[in-house]
């Protein structure tokens, strides 16, 4: 398909286990987006890869998480020795260039469940 | 402390009514766009305002950009079913990498 897309859909993993989520965005866009979304709520930035600068890893929350993106496309993100706060939909997002204003394209996530 | 609030956080309205969503920040910002996600699926795109003041329209929906480039407001009117989801504001400054999210609405329209 020409969207975002997002794997898993769905995870279940044990306290303690590392996780990775994969990203695949639009062809072409030079921008990918990590986001964390709790209970439904608004969207916490995580991670931000633009073409090949090194990435804004502000929003990351601790050093248990870790994003890759290879060869300027597919993005993976990585949570380390999880914890039951880890638990939220993580949306990945791709935009050409700067998200201002033909705004961010979203994939449909990966809801994390960790026990 | 989450730099866009929205209000309400939930609203649950009968089809045919109009109603506005508000978005408001102690922060300027360069731009603001507006978001619609449904259940099991990514944030939607539904315009981008980038002038203080300004006013967009897209069919039944409404949006305005505060003077001070702080708030923001979404409108529709005669709300359908279709409406449902979740409205998220998205703040951003030049040259930012991200964009800021607000707390979010949830609108459920009754048929």
């Amino acid at each position: 398909g020409a969207g975002v897309s997002q794997s898993p859909s769905n995870k279940v993993t044990e306290k303690g286990k590392d996780v990775e989520l994969r990203c695949d965005p639009i062809s072409g866009h030079t921008a990918l987006y990590w986001y964390r979304q709790s209970l439904g709520q608004g969207l916490e930035f995580l991670i931000y890869f633009q073409g090949n600068s090194a990435p804004d890893k502000s929003g990351l929350p601790s050093d248990r998480f870790s994003a890759e993106r290879t060869g300027g496309s597919v993005s993976t993100l990585t949570i380390q020795r999880t914890q039951q706060e880890d638990s939220a939909v993580y949306l990945c997002a791709s935009s050409l260039g700067q998200a201002i204003p033909g705004g961010q394209f979203f994939g449909p996530g990966t809801r994390l469940t960790v026990l | 402390t989450q730099l866009l609030e929205q209000s309400p956080q939930f609203l649950s309205i009968q089809e045919g009514e109009n109603l506005t969503v508000y978005c408001n920040s102690s922060s300027v910002f360069s731009s603001l766009q507006w978001y619609r996600q449904e259940p099991g699926e990514g944030p939607v795109l539904l315009v981008t305002v980038v002038t203080g003041g300004e006013v967009k329209k897209l069919k039944r929906l409404t949006f305005q950009f505060g003077d001070a480039r702080k708030d923001s407001s979404l409108h529709i009117t005669a709300a359908q079913p279709g409406d449902t989801g979740l409205y998220l504001c998205a703040g951003a400054w030049t040259g930012a990498n991200n964009l800021f999210f607000g707390t979010g609405t949830r609108l459920t329209v009754i048929p």
